[in-house]
C-alpha cells in the first residue's frame, strides 16, 4: 500500500524558515515525480511544486518561487520542502503528492493526510 | 497560466439523485483533466485521471467526459458519503492549476 507521511509542520514567525519532509513507502521512490500542494483554511487547493524522480528538475508555482526549494533523498525515500522567508498568506495544510509517473502528462494518484504551517507573529 | 473554472460552487443533492459537475479550462488541455474529491478535515482523493478513466478501487457510479476545454463529472445514485468537495485539475502544463471546488450537499 502506498503511504506518504508528511512532516515538519508547525507555527512560525513572518519572515522566518521551516523544512518540510515526506516519507515514502509501498512504492519505488525514485521512479516517480512528487509534487508539493497546499490549502489555506477555508480554500482550495493550490499546487506548490514538483520535482522529478531523479531530482534534478523541479518546479514551482510563482507564489513560492525564490523562497522555497523543492528536494528528495531517493536513498531514504523521503521528499522535502524547505520554505524560507515565509509569509501570513503560506498558512496552509501542505500535502505530499505522489505522481502517476511524471506529474505533467500523467497527473497525481496519491496524498498524503497533511501536515499543518501556521505563519503568525 | 491555465484556469479552471468549476460549475456550480455549490450544489444541493438528495440521496439518490443523479448530479453533474461542470469544469472548463481557459485553453485546451487535451485530456490532462483529474477530479478529486476532499471531505472536512481530510486529504484529497483522486477519482479520475485522463478526464474519463477511473482510479484503481473507485466506484463506477463515478464517470468523467470532456477534451480540450470542457469537461464533466457524474455522479450516480448519490450516497450519504459522497457529500463532500470536488475539484477538477489541469496536469497539461506548469503551473498545475485547480477548479475552485464544487460543494456537493445533502438537500
Amino acid at each position: 500500500e502506498v503511504q506518504l507521511v508528511e512532516s515538519g509542520g508547525g507555527l512560525v514567525q513572518p519572515g522566518g524558515s521551516l523544512r518540510l519532509s515526506c516519507g515514502a513507502s509501498g512504492f519505488t521512490f525514485s521512479s516517480f515525480s512528487m509534487s508539493w500542494a497546499r490549502q489555506a483554511p477555508g480554500k482550495g487547493l493550490e499546487w506548490v511544486s514538483s520535482i522529478s524522480g531523479t531530482g534534478d528538475i523541479t518546479f514551482y508555482a510563482d507564489s513560492v518561487k525564490g523562497r522555497s526549494t523543492m528536494s528528495r533523498d531517493n536513498s531514504k525515500n523521503t521528499l522535502f520542502l524547505q520554505m524560507n522567508s515565509l509569509r501570513v498568506e503560506d498558512t496552509a495544510v501542505y500535502y505530499c503528492v505522489k505522481c502517476s509517473s511524471g506529474c505533467l502528462r500523467n497527473g497525481m494518484d496519491v496524498w498524503g493526510q497533511g501536515t499543518t504551517v501556521t505563519v503568525s507573529s | 497560466d491555465i484556469q479552471m473554472t468549476q460549475s456550480p460552487s455549490s450544489l444541493s443533492a438528495s440521496v439518490g439523485d443523479r448530479v453533474t459537475i461542470t469544469c472548463r479550462a481557459s485553453q485546451g488541455i487535451s485530456n490532462y483533466l483529474a477530479w478529486f474529491q476532499q471531505k472536512p478535515g481530510k486529504a484529497p482523493k483522486s477519482l479520475i485521471y485522463g478526464a474519463s478513466s477511473l482510479q484503481s478501487g473507485v466506484p463506477t457510479k463515478f464517470s468523467g467526459s470532456g477534451s480540450g476545454t470542457d469537461f464533466t463529472l457524474t455522479i450516480s445514485s448519490l450516497q450519504p458519503e459522497d457529500f463532500a468537495t470536488y475539484y477538477c485539475q489541469q496536469y497539461n502544463s506548469y503551473p498545475i492549476t485547480f477548479g475552485q471546488g464544487t460543494r456537493l450537499e445533502i438537500k
